[in-house]
């Protein structure tokens, strides 16, 4: 595998589900990105991690929980979301502590039923 | 905080050339992105200005101008591969948050 991978692609969920969203880089950056892609709106990001430490949480709901065990993995772990959630998951990463180019995954479609 | 706008839509015909205009507004700007996003993929990175000028890769540039607040990326010779969606993307200084505008579609018609 090269560069950055999301799993799974495509995910259904209820409202009162719990799953979570995979993401990996092969890159060996040190920082590595969430953000949520809606129709026609800019991408919002929702979560930094930096040399595996959160130094960014851009005011998201508390029903998205990330997590980051190593350089390497990210997961976004999801609970009781609403229809509005419902988007494009976008996983990135980057070096040099986040200043360089972002390497983007190919991202996760998720709809809130 | 920034903001950035461009157009929405752009439709142009095969082997023509298209600009794609973006302009930001923001504190302590340190450089320019554009990346193109295929329907359903990632979006690729496809080029960084940080200086004003012109930077040129193959059929595509980008241009700056820090004083206007202002970039274009120039599509040329546009082959039907080059439908998508371009994002402009504007960075901070000392930091490495990234803002986008909406997106631009461009369709290329034969």
């Amino acid at each position: 595998e090269t560069g950055v991978t999301q799993t799974p692609r495509h995910l259904v969920m209820g409202m009162t589900n719990k799953k979570s969203l995979k993401c990996e880089q092969h890159l060996g950056h040190n920082a590595m990105y969430w953000y949520k892609q809606s129709a026609k709106k800019p991408l919002e990001l929702m979560f930094v991690y930096s040399l595996e430490e959160r130094v960014e949480n851009n005011s998201v709901p508390s029903r998205f929980s990330p997590e980051c065990p190593n350089s390497s993995h990210l997961f976004l772990h999801l609970h009781t979301l609403q229809p509005e959630d419902s988007a494009l998951y976008l996983c990135a990463s980057s070096s040099q502590g986040g200043g360089g180019e972002q390497f983007f995954g190919p991202g996760t479609r998720l709809t809130v039923l | 905080g920034q903001n950035i706008d461009q157009p929405t839509e752009m439709t142009a015909t095969e082997g023509a050339i298209v600009q794609i205009n973006c302009t930001y507004q923001t504190s302590g700007f340190n450089g320019l992105f554009w990346y193109q996003q295929h329907a359903g993929e990632a979006p690729t990175f496809l080029s960084y200005n940080v200086l004003d000028g012109l930077e040129e890769k193959g059929r595509f540039s980008s241009f700056l101008s820090r004083s206007k607040g202002y970039s274009y990326l120039l599509l040329k010779e546009l082959q039907m591969k080059d439908s998508a969606s371009y994002l402009c993307a504007a960075r901070r200084s000392n930091d490495y948050k990234l803002s986008f505008g909406a997106g631009t579609t461009v369709t290329v018609r034969a």
